[in-house]
């Protein structure tokens, strides 16, 4: 019940495209879901964050979707350039105790 | 965002010697901070949660005699792999909770490799 499912597990998208990525929970307690980008040989660096009182969340190109009934929410990055190539995961936490990770999605966006 | 530094970025040791992992808040106060550990292409695995002025508190399965974990101060998280051996070569990572919330911001790793 604490697992994250994340998927796809890598996604190929054209320059200017859109990438979606998708994640699913279990836990109904989880009440914040941030996203985090990372770069090989980097540690995590926080993208956009959500809580289940809000339906969607956008900051510059990413949009975070959350769909509390159905228990899942989404990354989308819109305009998609080859410097947003990178690993993706999904996360959440209930209180603000520990990260529940997804197992990342590999993006890479061709030019 | 705010910013975690990690100390150092990279660390060559031979098996049996204890290595030292620095995890710093620079510009805030963390009370809390945990202790990851990433595999290559694979994600985060949560190692312990530390909380400053008292015992970390270790996820199943890791070893706490062998991964010491100290807070001394609120902006200062240290992580000791004693007696290391080849299969503790891995890539550690830190974060920080900012104060009165849930986000955590990350360090940027320390890649440990034991001979």
């Amino acid at each position: 019940q604490q697992q994250v499912k994340q998927s796809p597990q890598s996604l190929i998208v054209q320059k200017g495209g859109i990438s979606i990525i998708n994640c699913a929970y279990e836990n109904t307690a989880f009440d914040y879901f941030p996203w985090y980008q990372q770069f090989p040989g980097k540690g995590p660096a926080l993208l956009i964050a959500i809580r289940p009182d809000v339906s969607e969340k956008k900051e510059g190109r990413f949009t975070i979707s959350f769909n509390k009934s159905a228990k899942q929410f989404s990354l989308h990055i819109m305009d998609s350039q080859p410097g947003d190539s990178a690993t993706y995961f999904c996360a959440a936490s209930q209180g603000g105790n520990k990260l529940v990770f997804g197992a990342g999605t590999i993006l890479r966006v061709k030019s | 965002g705010a910013v975690v530094s990690q100390h150092p970025s990279w660390v060559i040791c031979k098996s049996g010697t204890s290595v030292k992992i620095e995890c710093r808040s620079l510009d805030f106060q963390a009370t809390t901070m945990f202790w990851y550990r990433q595999f290559p292409k694979q994600s985060l695995m949560l190692m312990a949660t530390s909380n400053e002025g008292s015992k970390a508190t270790y996820e199943q399965g890791v070893e706490k005699d062998k991964f010491l974990i100290n807070h001394a101060s609120l902006t200062l998280s240290t992580l000791t792999v004693t007696s290391a051996h080849p299969e503790d070569s891995s890539f550690y990572i830190c974060s920080a909770r900012w104060p009165w919330e849930e986000t955590q911001y990350f360090g940027p790793g320390t890649r440990l490799l034991v001979l």
